[in-house]
């Protein structure tokens, strides 16, 4: 059973134009993460939040923004998407404690057209 | 500064072979260290994790180690199946402010041809 899912799997946007990517968990974890995994590079933590807290990473572009309206879901919106900004983003969630692993969701690919 | 590095970058090997992936970090303070498969277009799956007092640690044909002492940790794969093809990425957490950040490096891809 899926626990981390992200919708949609394969998302095409043209340049400047709005995109929601949309993660949901059924594992009832306190945090979840945005990263961004451009091609044949380690997964970069663009952002998470701990229960309703917003902790965004220091070199996370403005650009770049997320929403958590409940426990279960988090968005991530891309305000005005440039060419750079394609690239595969994993949703993740862990609970709270030194032992939290996480669990990351299958992705979705974002092309900029 | 918080680093992990992975060697080697990429690996061929026929299937049925073992192969060994080495990882060194530089990552304090330490939580814990886990090694991932991350098959091409698709999210990071674990596949060990490890605390600062265990050496070893397996999962079917996959078996990592870890010393503490030289910040180093292998993840050795036995008999070696062509669904092993993936990238092997080594992780290192830091425990800060009630989460784990992880530490990613660059990760080794593995091809394993028939």
């Amino acid at each position: 059973d899926a626990m981390v899912i992200q919708n949609p799997r394969y998302q095409v946007t043209q340049f400047g134009k709005p995109v929601t990517l949309s993660c949901s968990q059924t594992l009832n974890h306190n945090v979840m993460y945005w990263y961004q995994q451009k091609s044949s590079q380690a997964p970069k933590l663009l952002f998470h939040y701990y229960d309703k807290d917003f902790n965004n990473e220091a070199d996370t572009p403005d650009n770049f923004q997320s929403r958590r309206p409940n426990t279960s879901f988090c968005f991530l919106d891309i305000r005005s998407p440039g060419l750079g900004d394609a690239a595969m983003y994993l949703c993740a969630t862990s609970r709270v404690s030194r032992e939290g692993e996480q669990y990351f969701g299958p992705g979705t690919r974002l092309t900029v057209t | 500064k918080n680093q992990v590095e992975q060697s080697p970058q990429s690996l061929i090997i026929l299937e049925g072979k073992n192969c060994t992936l080495q990882c060194n970090y530089t990552v304090s303070p330490f939580s814990n260290l886990r090694w991932y498969k991350q098959d091409t277009g698709r999210g990071p799956v674990s596949l060990t994790i490890m605390t600062f007092s265990e050496n070893t640690k397996s999962n079917g044909r996959y078996t990592a180690t870890l010393d503490a002492d030289t910040k180093q940790s292998s993840l050795h794969i036995t008999a070696s199946q062509l669904s092993d093809s993936a990238s092997y990425i080594c992780v290192v957490s830091v425990f800060s402010g009630g989460y784990n950040k992880l530490i990613f490096g660059a990760g080794t891809r593995l091809a394993v041809h028939p």
